[in-house]
Parts: structure tokens; sequence; C-alpha cells
């Protein structure tokens, strides 16, 4: 079984530039999520989706940062303008419907200079 | 506020012998519980879990325990091996079965030295 894919793997822009990441979860798994890992901190839940509908982005910056999983398969992310403290990991997780145990990509370590 | 802390950032142990890792909680609606294990350069891998109905699960060297008026839990890593060394991460659920997110705490560092 394939696991959930993500790229790239590393990503450094300048701030204020734009930058997308890309996921494609676990065939079957209707649930999505996107993590922000700062170094030293443990993943914070960014945006999660059913299928193609968001279920929970109560902690996604909005005003820079936005998401979305068209056919509710493959999913990006994507942050404009960037800032130095988005500077983290952004990983993705997916799951079989109603469970809980996330199985994570390798993710995305994203530097802004 | 952190809902999940794990208090110690690293631990090291000898090999062959028993690995602790401790975390806490303060949101009683948590009621499922899961350890991760995260290696350099790649995503966090699922270990263990347990449910808030239950006082201890094991799984061959792995062993959670969870004491809900303590709101504690623990991961026991018997015989330790340094292949076991990783960020061992907490995380906390709202409900076992309904994909709900989870909560993670800050990860503990764990080395087991030859």
């Amino acid at each position: 079984e394939a696991g959930v894919a993500q790229s790239p793997r590393y990503k450094i822009i300048e701030k204020r530039q734009s930058v997308a990441f890309w996921c494609n979860p676990i065939s079957g798994h209707a649930t999505l999520y996107w993590y922000q890992q700062i170094l030293g901190q443990g993943p914070k839940l960014l945006i999660q989706f059913q299928n193609n509908g968001v279920v929970d982005d109560s902690q996604l910056p909005k005003d820079r940062f936005s998401a979305e999983r068209l056919k509710g398969v493959d999913s990006t992310l994507k942050i404009q303008p960037a800032k130095l403290e988005d500077s983290a990991v952004y990983l993705c997780a997916s799951t079989l419907f109603g469970n809980t145990e996330a199985f994570f990509g390798q993710g995305t370590r994203l530097t802004v200079v | 506020d952190q809902q999940v802390k794990q208090n110690s950032p690293s631990l090291s142990v000898q090999e062959g012998r028993i690995s602790i890792l401790n975390c806490d909680y303060t949101n009683s609606m948590f009621d499922y519980f899961l350890w991760y294990k995260k290696y350099p350069a790649e995503g966090p891998t699922f270990l263990i879990s347990i449910s808030s109905i239950k006082d201890k699960n094991e799984d061959g060297r792995f062993t959670v325990f969870l004491n809900k008026s303590a709101k504690h839990l623990s991961l026991h890593i018997v015989p330790s091996q340094p292949g076991d060394s990783a960020v061992y991460f907490c995380a906390a659920s709202v409900s076992e079965n309904a994909g709900n997110m989870l909560t993670f705490g800050g990860g503990t560092r764990l080395m087991v030295k030859p």
C-alpha cells in the first residue's frame, strides 16, 4: 500500500513570496489533514478535510494560508505572502473515514529567508 | 494554551533498560490517546493507542498506561533498543471513531545508548 505522498520535500523562499505544497493521500482515505510543525514543537492542525469539504479550519491563518481538496483526493496548501515565522515542516496526513490513527507523509520543510 | 504536554524534551537510556516517556493533558474531553514515533526527515508513524475505557494497552515491547484521574499517560519501552532512538509524540483526540483531529504534545527525544 502506497503511503501519503508530499512534494516538494524542501523549499526555500524569500519573505513575501508565495509557495504551494501538494499532498496525495492513501487511496480510499476520505479524511485529509494539514499540520504545521515548527522546530522543537509538536504538529499543529491547520485544516481538516472530509472528502472535498472542510471540517475544521479554525487554526488556519486565512489571511495568508489557503487549502483546497478538489475531487476529494489530492490537496494543495498555499501560503501567500510568506512570513519568516512560517518556516516549519508542513505535514499531510490521511485516515479512513471515522478512524483516528492518522498516516503521515514525509513532510515539506519550508524555510523563509 | 497547551492541552497536551510532554515535560521532558529528552531522555537517555542504556540499551536493554526500560524507557518511560510521560505525557499530561488538561482537556477532560480527550478520550483517545496515541503515541507516534518520528525519525529525522520522516513523518510521524503511529506506534500504539489507548482508549479512555482502558488503563493499559500492550503491543510487544511497548505498553501505554493511562491514569484518567491524573490526566496522565506514559509509554514504556522494554527492553529499549538503539533503533528506538527517535522523537516520540503523545497525541490526544476527542472520540476514537470520529476521525477527529489530533492534538500533539511537544515531543520527547529518546536516545538509546548501545
